[in-house]
């Protein structure tokens, strides 16, 4: 089976320090990965995705990720947090034809 | 044009009402979904639609109705609906090929909020 793992379910940090949301993942297949961000009383935007290209993968608004196949892992990670990145951020996994496996989610909290 | 437009964005109904949520994209995608969202929760699927056939159903109560009337446009009919089932309800489309595997990531809309008193 596969499965999705987002290790905190909250993270906060000062603007303009770096942000780091860890998911690690569990596939039988090569995977095809992605982050989606969600603010408050929003759908889903998706920030980026990885489907067995480059390993490292940049989206939008400065964040970008990492594929590790030996780690499992699929971080994200932005160089310097800004005050409108405080949302809700979702690690999801592609399994089958149409079904997505989500994280439990990790909130991002910006201290001013 | 890449939205997916969900119309009302609040709702708020009696247990014994019936109504109906509804959701538009013109991006040509062949795929639709519905997700509900329980707040502090990652979406649950509930219904996939390809090229405008039911694909899947998640089990879902028949209280919750699903219609694809053309390939831009989803309906979710609800009737006698439980206050349990009060949450945020995502619409989404993507591309899908022929064969029914997936082609690209799902853009969701921005949700109906369904409150059931």
């Amino acid at each position: 089976a596969q499965s999705v793992t987002q290790l905190d379910s909250h993270v906060s940090v000062s603007e303009g320090t770096p942000v780091l949301l860890r998911c690690n993942y569990s596939s039988s297949y090569s995977p095809s990965l992605f982050w989606y961000v969600q603010h408050p009383n929003k759908g889903l935007q998706l920030l980026l995705k990885y489907t067995s290209a480059a390993t490292l993968v940049k989206g939008i608004n400065g964040f970008e990720a990492e594929f590790k196949k030996s780690e499992t892992s699929f971080h994200l990670t932005k160089p310097s947090a800004h005050m409108s990145d405080a949302a809700e951020y979702f690690c999801v996994l592609i399994q089958g034809a149409q079904k997505l496996v989500f994280g439990q989610g990790t909130r991002l909290t910006i201290n001013p | 044009d890449t939205e997916v437009t969900q119309t009302p964005k609040h709702l708020v109904m009696g247990m014994t009402n019936k109504k109906s949520l509804k959701c538009e994209q013109h991006m040509g995608h062949r795929a639709m979904y519905w997700y509900k969202q329980k707040a502090k929760k990652p979406p649950e699927l509930m219904f996939v639609y390809s090229y405008e056939k039911l694909s899947i159903n998640e089990s879902v109560p028949s209280r919750f109705s699903p219609e694809c009337p053309n390939s831009s446009l989803l309906n979710l009919h609800l009737h006698a609906l439980q206050p349990e089932d009060s949450a945020l309800y995502l619409c989404a489309s993507s591309q899908v090929r022929a064969s029914g595997r997936w082609a690209g990531e799902l853009f969701f809309g921005e949700g109906s909020r369904l409150t059931v008193l």
